[in-house]
């Protein structure tokens, strides 16, 4: 079965300083993505970040990228310059598709506080 | 703007009314899902429609009762339903192809008194 495990239920970062936020998964799939989500207060999902199973460079996007370790199961998140508007819930979460079986599974996520 | 739009963004019912809630993608995709988001529980997958057609049902209670008329139309309908059921309740669609994310609505939280 699918699990993704979010260890840090709270992070607390300055603002301007990098953060980075555990993600480790499990699954037999030889196929499958990566995501990050982020979850401000009012509630809706916006996607961050993906890493494929196959890809060799770690993914970037502005002022996130991901520190993907295939051999350990880990898919890490590092924000770069925080912003107190970075201050929300982080989702990692795995999508596969086998035959067709579709599956997801999200992390219970962590809550990011920047400070001034 | 997410592409995906949810209707009520707020819904307050008792036990033995019968509601439904709305979720619209202007986005193209061929997959549907509904999850539902308690609180200090992980986001549960609920149902998951492929061009129309229901492809998982993750042992959802009958009193949530999902309907896809169309790739871009998903509702899911309630009755009789429980105090623990309140919860925030997502909308996402997608293509179907593992690299690609979801796009989710901005939920309708579900209260039941």
């Amino acid at each position: 079965a699918q699990k993704i495990t979010q260890t840090q239920p709270g992070m607390f970062v300055q603002e301007k300083e990098a953060v980075t936020l555990d993600c480790t998964y499990d699954t037999s799939d030889q196929s499958y993505g990566l995501f990050w989500y982020k979850q401000p207060s009012s509630g809706e999902m916006i996607f961050l970040i993906y890493q494929g199973s196959y890809d060799e460079q770690n993914a970037t996007e502005g002022r996130y990228s991901l520190n993907f370790q295939k051999a350990r199961k880990s898919a890490n998140l590092v924000i770069s310059a925080s912003q107190l508007g970075d201050s929300a819930m982080y989702f990692c979460a795995m999508r596969a598709l086998q035959g067709g079986s579709e599956k997801l599974v999200f992390g219970k996520g962590t809550k990011l506080t920047v400070n001034p | 703007e997410t592409g995906v739009t949810q209707t009520p963004r707020h819904l307050v019912m008792g036990m033995t009314n019968k509601k439904s809630l709305k979720c619209e993608q202007h986005l193209g995709h061929n997959a549907m899902y509904w999850y539902k988001q308690s609180a200090k529980k992980p986001l549960e997958l609920m149902f998951v429609y492929n061009f129309k057609e229901q492809t998982e049902n993750n042992s959802v209670p009958s009193r949530f009762s999902p309907e896809c008329p169309n790739s871009s139309h998903l509702f899911l309908h309630l009755h009789t339903l429980q105090p623990e059921d309140s919860a925030l309740y997502l909308c996402a669609s997608s293509p179907r192809v593992f690299n690609q994310p979801q796009h989710f609505g901005d939920g309708t939280r579900l209260s039941i008194l």
